[in-house]
């Protein structure tokens, strides 16, 4: 099974709002990544947050990292349905990222 | 094109034939990930390399699959006796250094799909 859980499994916005995605893990990690992938393609990373971060900003994105629950969520804001796509977390331990099954995003325009 | 390249894109093959995939990471980074995707779900990790030695493989891999990385810069994905199941997206990624996993950057992914 996955390390990392993503919630909710998909989310359907509006062009403008924000969205947030949340991730959860079990294990302890060294860092905590995002990645983003558009439909039958590559994942691109998106943003690193690591064990002893707590909050993150690139751009529109801004991450959350709660080590005590195991948990991360990111936040979307002002979206644009060019961000309509699957968002995964994946968290870094023992040498390798371990990817969750990932939030869809649908933003209509 | 300095990025990750993965060929052939798509695969279509008849069960019980032998496939391999090609990975060229980006020129510099020393370490080399092979991830399985299906349809709905995220990436599965199969195997990592360091340079040419391969460091993990998934107990979830079978004895069908290989990869090797022979001199530190490809690597190549073998699937033996190819089997409905193993028909997913294959991707490669690739980040520099060692120690833990920073920023992967992946490849278009190999789309296998075992008739």
């Amino acid at each position: 099974s996955q390390q990392g859980e993503e919630d909710p499994q998909a989310l359907s916005i509006q062009e403008g709002e924000n969205a947030t995605m949340n991730c959860s893990y079990k294990t302890s990690i060294n860092n905590l990544q995002w990645y983003r992938q558009n439909s039958g393609r590559g994942l691109v990373h998106l943003i690193l947050i690591r064990s002893n971060e707590r909050e993150k900003h690139s751009g529109r994105l801004r991450v959350t990292l709660d080590t005590s629950k195991k948990s991360s969520s990111l936040l979307i804001t002002a979206s644009r349905a060019a961000d309509t796509a699957s968002y995964f977390c994946a968290t870094a331990n023992a040498g390798k990222s371990t990817f969750g099954d990932g939030t869809t995003l649908t933003v209509k325009p | 094109d300095t990025g990750v390249s993965q060929d052939p894109r798509h695969k279509i093959t008849k069960r019980g034939q032998n496939v391999t995939f090609r990975c060229d990471p980006i020129s510099e980074h020393n370490r080399l990930y092979w991830y399985r995707q299906t349809l709905g779900q995220g990436p599965e990790f199969l195997t990592y390399f360091q340079n040419e030695a391969q460091l993990e493989k998934s107990r979830l891999l079978s004895d069908r699959f290989s990869a090797e990385r022979p001199k530190g810069s490809f690597s190549t994905l073998e699937i033996q006796r190819t089997e409905q199941g193993d028909s997913a997206m294959y991707l490669c990624a690739s980040s520099p250094g060692s120690g833990e996993p920073g920023e992967l950057f992946f490849g278009e992914g190999s789309r296998l799909t075992v008739l």
